[in-house]
């Protein structure tokens, strides 16, 4: 099973920032928090991953607690490309990824 | 091209036929991994290869066969399937077992009639 908590779905009007959250209370120390997206029948993409500090890279911002139980994703500038499901997870090096459903981002023009 | 390319993409085949799902990886990857995607769920590990050995077998049925030749290659193998298997099968790679940056293929569409 899924060790985080995703919203089934948002909605994010078009050059707006899109912020996901996804709750991660029982992480463990050493787990870093993973996000990756699908786009429609495609395969999950990578977006960005971190542990304890705050991350950007060019597609996306990574914002953790202090106490480390929850993140948000930013897309800063929203596009219609960026319509996917979102999946946050958590996980050590040398176990499996396990995907939860994910939250849903539908881009609004 | 994301590195990891999977074919057929979309495949129909019928409940008694045999068909394999090929997956070639450029990457250097070290670990390889097949999941099953069905409608509106969400993807489910099948199995995983580290170093061409099958480390785990998430309890796929045997009607489900995966092959690793080589760490650059995984083949899923299928016969006698079932409508209800019909789903998006997806590989994945990456550097180590459970290593950050899963590389993903863009899967192949499985039909089973």
């Amino acid at each position: 099973d899924a060790k985080t908590t995703q919203p089934p779905s948002m909605d994010c009007a078009e050059g707006r920032a899109a912020n996901l959250p996804c709750n991660h209370s029982t992480i463990s120390g050493n787990e870093y928090v993973y996000w990756y997206r699908q786009i429609h029948s495609q395969g999950p993409q990578y977006i960005i991953h971190g542990l304890k500090n705050n991350e950007t890279n060019e597609m996306a911002s990574l914002i953790i607690t202090e106490d480390r139980k929850s993140s948000t994703l930013i897309l800063p500038h929203a596009t219609l490309r960026d319509t996917a499901v979102y999946y946050c997870i958590s996980n050590i090096e040398g176990q499996n990824f396990v995907f939860g459903p994910g939250t849903r981002l539908s881009v609004l023009p | 091209e994301t590195g990891v390319t999977q074919t057929p993409r979309h495949l129909v085949m019928g409940m008694t036929n045999k068909k394999s799902l090929k997956c070639e990886q450029h990457l250097g990857h070290n670990a390889m991994y097949w999941y099953k995607q069905s409608a509106k769920k969400p993807l489910e590990l099948m199995f995983v290869y580290n170093f061409k050995e099958q480390t785990e077998n998430n309890s796929v049925p045997s009607r489900f066969s995966p092959e690793c030749p080589n760490s650059s290659h995984l083949f899923l193998h299928l016969h006698t399937l079932q409508p209800e298997d019909s789903a998006l099968y997806l590989c994945a790679s990456s550097q180590g077992q459970g290593a950050y940056g899963y590389t993903f293929g863009s899967g192949t569409r499985l039909t089973v009639v």
